[in-house]
């Protein structure tokens, strides 16, 4: 069964403390694994799509790459407007999504 | 990135009425348009992907009468909920693909609807 799972659940950050979230998938068929910002009371705001092993993308202080069976997103001295859940989810036909990662920075 | 807009952003309706949702995509032709629902502090559930022009396909255990999708053209897709009872209280996501560059697919969704049942 497809399956994709994100660690940890949640996660504290001083403001600068750099840090990186992961996104385990087994996803038969993958076409590529997708990255999303959600706030709450808001839909998800698309970040990134990678699509084979060993590609990265950057946005601002967000990194993402790309294994055969995970992926990261790495922040790099968050800040307090970062807080948000991180969704990760895996694409076949559909998207198959993690359950997340609550990320609280403080300043 | 592209935009998809939803309407309304929230909506209140009593027991056994009827609620309709509208997406649209902005700024991009979505031949494909997705149905999410989302519980409190839990991730998004796939109810329906709707091709435009098709019927659409539902997800196990959805109830197909019950949640009437419409994608009449390549930028609106409408959710409507018939007899709609208190369970039915959530927060509606739409999302749409386009075409990104290179060949792959991206995906966006709407600032969802918050519906509550009373």
């Amino acid at each position: 069964e497809d399956q994709v799972t994100q660690s940890p659940e949640a996660l504290r950050l001083q403001e600068g403390e750099s840090s990186s979230l992961n996104c385990s998938y087994t996803v038969s068929g993958l076409r590529g694994l997708f990255w999303y910002r959600q706030d709450p009371g808001k839909g998800p705001e698309f970040l990134f799509t990678l699509y084979s092993a060993g590609e990265e993308k950057e946005k601002e202080r967000l990194k993402a790459t790309l294994t055969k069976k995970e992926s990261f997103l790495h922040i790099t001295a968050p800040k307090p407007e970062d807080s948000a859940t991180y969704l990760c989810a895996g694409h076949t036909d559909k998207l198959i999504f993690g359950t997340g990662t609550r990320l609280q920075v403080f300043p | 990135g592209a935009v998809v807009s939803q309407h309304p952003s929230w909506v209140i309706c009593k027991s056994g009425t009827s609620v309709k949702i509208e997406c649209r995509s902005l700024d991009f032709q979505a031949t494909t348009m997705f149905w999410y629902r989302q519980f409190p502090k839990q991730s998004l559930m796939l109810m329906a992907t709707s091709n435009e022009g098709s019927k659409a396909t539902y997800e196990q255990g959805v109830e197909k009468d019950k949640f009437l999708i419409n994608h009449a053209s390549l930028t609106l897709s409408t959710l409507t909920v018939t007899s709609a009872h208190p369970e039915d209280s959530s927060f509606y996501i739409c999302s749409a693909r386009d075409r990104g560059l290179a060949g792959g697919y991206e995906q966006y969704f709407g600032p969802g609807t918050r519906l509550t049942v009373t």
